[in-house]
């Protein structure tokens, strides 16, 4: 099975801020990687597919990249309802896997 | 639009047998690239995936949980259905469904809502 790693996994930001967030995959995955936002109590919400496409209707503070092991999720000014935690999800095989998950705390 | 709802038990004991529906609205599984899976999420810890079936009856599982897992759907009523055998204490957990959101893609972009299952005598 592929193993998803995830880091840091809390980090503490201030509203404006630069957010940068990594996920790493035990092998190549290429670029089937989707990243989600899950806000307590809430079912996930997809962000970002094929490591960078945007999902309709999401902010364009929000950016994915990376290929192959190592992907990044950036959002570029961190806003009040950004505070949640954030998972990658590979989907290059059969045997789907998610991240341990980042959470992204108020300073 | 598309939705999906969660339906089942909220209080199973162990050794027993959930199971689980998702109810679709939006959108049919007899359409060629559909899929539904079903993920699960302990309280405070991490999302994992458990299955998925596609419009065609292909059915993925998790390698992990494969021998305790059916996945079954029902066009008619448009519906998914998840059995899960022998739950444990361990199991507790809300689960949720998500539809498939591309046809060439494995990622989920329309879930449910979750419905908290507690596994306990």
């Amino acid at each position: 099975d592929i193993q998803m790693t995830q880091s840091p996994s809390s980090l503490s930001a201030s509203v404006g801020d630069i957010v940068t967030f990594t996920c790493r995959a035990s092998q190549s995955i290429s670029t089937y990687l989707n990243w989600y936002q899950q806000k307590p109590g809430k079912a996930p919400k997809l962000l970002i597919y094929a490591a960078s496409s945007l999902q309709s209707e999401v902010p364009s503070r929000f950016s994915g990249s990376g290929s192959g092991t190592d992907f990044t999720l950036t959002i570029s000014s961190l806003q009040p309802e950004d505070f949640a935690t954030y998972y990658c999800q590979h989907s290059y095989s059969s045997s789907l896997t998610f991240g341990g998950g980042t959470k992204v705390e108020m300073k | 639009q598309i939705t999906l709802k969660e339906s089942g038990p909220t209080l199973v004991k162990p050794t027993q047998t959930l199971t689980l529906t998702c109810s679709l609205s939006g959108f049919s599984l007899s359409t060629g690239g559909v899929g539904v899976g079903w993920i699960r999420q302990p309280p405070g810890k991490a999302l994992e995936w458990l299955a998925l079936i596609f419009w065609d009856d292909d059915k993925w599982y998790s390698p992990a949980l494969k021998s305790r897992l059916t996945i079954t759907k029902d066009t008619s009523k448009n519906q998914v259905v998840l059995t899960m055998t022998n739950m444990d204490p361990v199991d507790t957990a809300t689960y949720f469904c998500a539809h498939r959101g591309s046809s060439r893609d494995y990622f989920f972009d329309f879930w449910g809502q979750g419905t908290l299952v507690t596994v306990s005598s």
